[in-house]
């Protein structure tokens, strides 16, 4: 099935400074992409939405000089948080959109795990 | 807007037994629904998906209902192994729009 790629899956990274987290597809193309964050024993919280050539789209409550998308291409999305801090630290997951399937198949990458000391 | 849920938060099974997780959705323009499996520290892993023109599908030990009338799914795994214990998610969406996931099933099989 199709793969999506996600690096660093834990990284650890001191207040004040920025981390950046990278989700690929890597069998398919995906002009759409999606960053959330999960809380222990709670479900998926969508941060963002990842256009591919155009802005991204956050979800209301989340900071986008905070939390920086890059979607450069059609297989690649960046997640920056900047000037992070320990209440950051959390457990952050992206997924692509399969467009070659015909419809709205999303798969999701192995999550990151960030820790701010 | 649209909410999905779970009636279990978690559900245990004996080894062998079939699993039956459900979920309820509210928005009746939902055309899409995605089960998935996360398993502790792990991003969800896609187990099947129906669309609205369907009623059910069937994968390799699991099936998904789909109940329009009710606006219900299930997910049904049969011969629940231990290595089935994770968390279940099911989502919903209609048409390109992002998905909206359930709180989610936690599972846990017996040996």
């Amino acid at each position: 099935g199709a793969v999506v790629s996600q690096h660093p899956s834990r990284v650890i990274c001191k207040s004040g400074t920025s981390v950046k987290i990278e989700c690929r597809s890597l069998d398919f193309q995906a002009t759409t992409m999606f960053w959330y964050r999960q809380f222990p024993k709670q479900s998926l919280m969508l941060m963002a939405t990842s256009n591919e050539g155009s802005k991204a789209t956050y979800e209301q409550g989340v900071e986008k000089d905070k939390f920086l998308i890059n979607h450069a291409s059609l297989t690649l999305s960046t997640l920056t948080v900047t000037s992070a801090h320990p209440e950051d630290s959390s457990f952050y997951i992206c997924s692509a959109r399969d467009e070659g399937y015909s419809g709205n198949t999303i798969y999701f990458g192995e999550g990151s795990w960030l820790t701010v000391v | 807007g649209e909410s999905v849920g779970l009636h279990l938060p978690t559900l245990s099974v004996q080894e062998g037994d079939n699993s039956i997780i459900n979920c309820a959705y509210s928005n009746s323009a939902s055309d899409y629904f995605i089960w998935y499996k996360q398993e502790s520290g792990k991003g969800p892993q896609f187990i099947i998906d129906i669309r609205s023109n369907m009623d059910k599908r069937q994968g390799q030990r699991v099936t998904v209902l789909l109940n329009k009338t009710v606006k219900h799914l299930s997910l049904q795994i049969a011969a629940t192994q231990p290595g089935d214990s994770a968390v279940y998610f099911c989502a919903a969406s209609s048409g390109y729009s992002t998905l909206t996931f359930g709180k989610g099933t936690m599972l846990l099989v017996s040996p």
